[in-house]
């Protein structure tokens, strides 16, 4: 069965800094897709990027871009020039690309984030 | 475009009372998707359903919750005799096709049994 570990539970950042989160995840496929979600105190959950298994290429979004290392099975997070809107619950998600599994997102227990000014 | 619409954001119930989420999904898209989220605990998946269809609910509990998505309406995710560890968020989460599509998420219901 499919697992996605994030080992740090609360995290620090001051505000214009970078910080990067963990997440790392085992499976024995080669087809999935793992996502990044965000939960600010709103408890609203937004995706905030997504990886294709497939590409080599890590997935950038604005701020936000991945180092994603599939012999290693470790997908993290990396948030450039943190801003305050930033503080939030993050969650590491994995999805398998074969048949009836692909219908289930798999999360982590979630890294809490916190931008002080 | 509107999001994925949940209703009610905030649901009390007694203990052996029924609890009724209901979930819209985002226009266009027929898969829907219910994960509930326990206090402290990352979302863990409940149920897959499109138009008319139960595609996977292995995360289901056997007993009291069901769920539908009918030809018309919105999804219904219901929990019947409801008790206290019921309590928790629910979210649902639709997408255009199969699970491979982004998951679009709704704000939640949080359901709290008295």
């Amino acid at each position: 069965a499919q697992t996605v570990t994030q080992s740090q539970p609360e995290m620090s950042v001051q505000e214009a800094e970078t910080v990067t989160l963990s997440c790392t995840y085992d499976t024995s496929e080669s087809n999935y897709y793992l996502f990044w979600y965000k939960q600010p105190p709103s408890r609203q959950m937004i995706l905030v990027i997504r990886q294709e298994a497939y590409k080599q290429q890590n997935a950038t979004e604005n701020r936000f871009s991945v180092n994603f290392q599939k012999a290693a099975k470790s997908f993290s997070l990396k948030i450039s020039d943190s801003q305050l809107g930033d503080t939030a619950m993050y969650f590491c998600a994995f999805i398998s690309g074969y048949g009836g599994a692909t219908n289930k997102l798999i999360f982590g227990t979630g890294t809490l984030l916190a931008v002080q000014p | 475009n509107a999001g994925v619409m949940q209703n009610p954001r905030h649901l009390v119930r007694r203990r052996g009372q029924e609890a009724r989420l209901r979930c819209s999904p985002m226009k266009g898209h027929s898969h829907v998707y219910w994960y509930r989220q326990l206090p402290e605990e990352g979302l863990k998946f409940m149920v897959y359903l499109q138009k008319e269809n139960i595609i996977d609910e292995s995360g289901m509990p056997k007993e009291r919750f069901s769920a539908e998505f009918p030809k018309e309406g919105p999804s219904i995710l219901r929990i019947q005799q409801v008790v206290r560890g019921d309590s928790a968020a629910y979210f649902c989460a639709s997408s255009p096709g199969p699970g491979r599509e982004t998951q679009y998420f709704g704000p939640g219901t949080r359901l709290l049994v008295l």
